[in-house]
């Protein structure tokens, strides 16, 4: 596999489940992002890996936890989401840590409703 | 002031049309910008950096005016298979980045094209 692969591709679930969401990419990029995508907003940045330490947390509720083991792998960590976190959360991944010029690779994202 | 702003559209133009989009960032010390491409219900896809010089891919052509903190994207010919949301993507670098590659998005600009 190439690229980034985000599971699920749609996920539902209750306000009182606990769901995972995974992403993986094979790029050898040494940094990977979660962002939300909401309706007509832009894409807001949530969570920020480099070299797999957390280096930005943008004010997200404690109701999303992420976690990097390596730096081919991110996972969202979701428990009782409420239903305006409805969303898709697209995962990414980049070469550069120092803000270079490279831009993003995303994976297709997890479109998650909550009901 | 929002740190990234583009005109949502749409943009209705026929094909063989010539359509430009305009995004005006707040940020003056910004080091990297880039257009991305996102299809509907899709991951936004890397469409082409921007650079001081301007530059050009076939029927895309994007200028940067960092004295106006001003990026533009010109698509000649449309095609059908132009229809998308443009995203202006802004990397503001440095201390504003804590370090490591982060991007801000504009909410995007939707281009529909039509026979």
């Amino acid at each position: 596999e190439t690229g980034v692969t985000q599971t699920p591709r749609h996920l539902v679930m209750g306000m009182t489940n606990k769901k995972s969401l995974k992403c993986e990419q094979h790029l050898g990029h040494n940094a990977m992002y979660w962002y939300k995508q909401s309706a007509k907003k832009p894409l807001e940045l949530m969570f920020v890996y480099s070299l797999e330490e957390r280096v930005e947390n943008n004010s997200v509720p404690s109701r999303f936890s992420p976690e990097c083991p390596n730096s081919s792998h991110l996972f969202l960590h979701l428990h009782t989401l409420q239903p305006e976190d409805s969303a898709l959360y697209l995962c990414a991944s980049s070469q550069d840590r120092t803000g270079g010029e490279y831009g993003y690779t995303f994976g297709s994202g997890t479109r998650l409703t909550v009901v | 002031r929002k740190e990234v702003e583009q005109d949502p559209g749409p943009f209705n133009v026929p094909e063989g049309a010539t359509v430009a989009f305009n995004c005006t960032y707040s940020n003056s010390a910004s080091q990297s910008f880039f257009w991305y491409r996102q299809d509907c219900r899709k991951e936004p896809k890397l469409l082409m950096s921007v650079y001081s010089s301007g530059n050009e891919d076939g029927r895309f052509t994007a200028q940067l005016n960092r004295a106006s903190q001003y990026i533009s994207l010109l698509i000649r010919d449309s095609k059908l298979s132009d229809s998308a949301t443009y995203l202006c993507v802004v990397n503001p670098g440095g201390a504003f980045s804590g370090g490591y590659n982060k991007l801000i998005f504009g909410a995007g600009t939707r281009l529909a094209v039509h026979p």
